[in-house]
């Protein structure tokens, strides 16, 4: 079974901290996603990468930042943690062959004071 | 761009009865379609995919979808609802040269016995 595991299901930070959210994945997919949800708005995409060392900018990466220095890990990074980011951040992984299925891990759901 | 509706927010049914669960996107091409399930505090299970072929596609835990090309719709439905059905419903669409999806805003259900 494909396994995508987030460092933490909760966090609680201040504002203006930098905080790290870290996703690795076990089936040697290319593909990694960070998707943010927020209710009545679905799942909407931050940042995601289609290879080491590479990245694209999604549908809302502003105060976001990404990391992805190996193949199995997908790092979400929040250089200045503000209220207005206090939300459920889920990583999904996929293989790179057409339109494969996205496979997601339990999500870290984001408290910040 | 892609976009993605689902028109209902909530949704509540008697336990054993039918459900349906409605899907609609905007898409200048042939579509891939998704329907993911999210029970409480958990990440996103896919429960089918539509790419071509049998306008009827099957789905685990007893879900099955129709494709209707004429109505930009996949809907999602099963015969029979299970109180281990409640949970959040999403559909998503995607292209087939990437591995992007643009999700719905989510159905919640609620099952009452």
């Amino acid at each position: 079974d494909v396994k995508v595991t987030q460092s933490s299901r909760y966090l609680v930070k201040r504002t203006g901290e930098k905080v790290f959210l870290e996703c690795v994945q076990d089936m040697d997919h290319e593909n990694m996603f960070w998707y943010r949800q927020d209710p009545g708005l679905g799942l909407r995409l931050i940042y995601f990468s289609y290879d080491v060392k590479m990245k694209e900018k999604g549908d809302i990466p502003e105060g976001y930042s990404v990391s992805r220095e190996k193949k199995e890990r997908f790092s979400l990074i929040l250089e200045s943690a503000s209220t207005n980011q206090t939300s459920m951040y889920l990583c999904a992984s996929s293989s790179r062959v057409g339109q494969e299925t996205q496979y997601f891990g339990p999500g870290t759901r984001l408290l910040v004071l | 761009a892609q976009s993605v509706t689902q028109p209902d927010i909530h949704i509540t049914v008697s336990e054993g009865a039918s459900l349906e669960l409605r899907c609609n996107y905007s898409y200048g091409a042939t579509p891939y379609l998704f329907w993911y399930v999210q029970s409480p505090g958990q990440g996103l299970q896919l429960l089918l995919k539509y790419f071509s072929g049998d306008t009827l596609v099957q789905g685990i835990k007893g879900f099955e979808a129709e494709f209707k090309r004429s109505q930009s719709s996949l809907n999602l439905r099963k015969p029979s609802v299970h109180w281990s059905d409640a949970a959040e419903y999403f559909c998503a669409v995607g292209a087939w040269y990437g591995n992007k999806l643009v999700f719905g805003a989510g159905t919640i259900l609620r099952v009452k016995s």
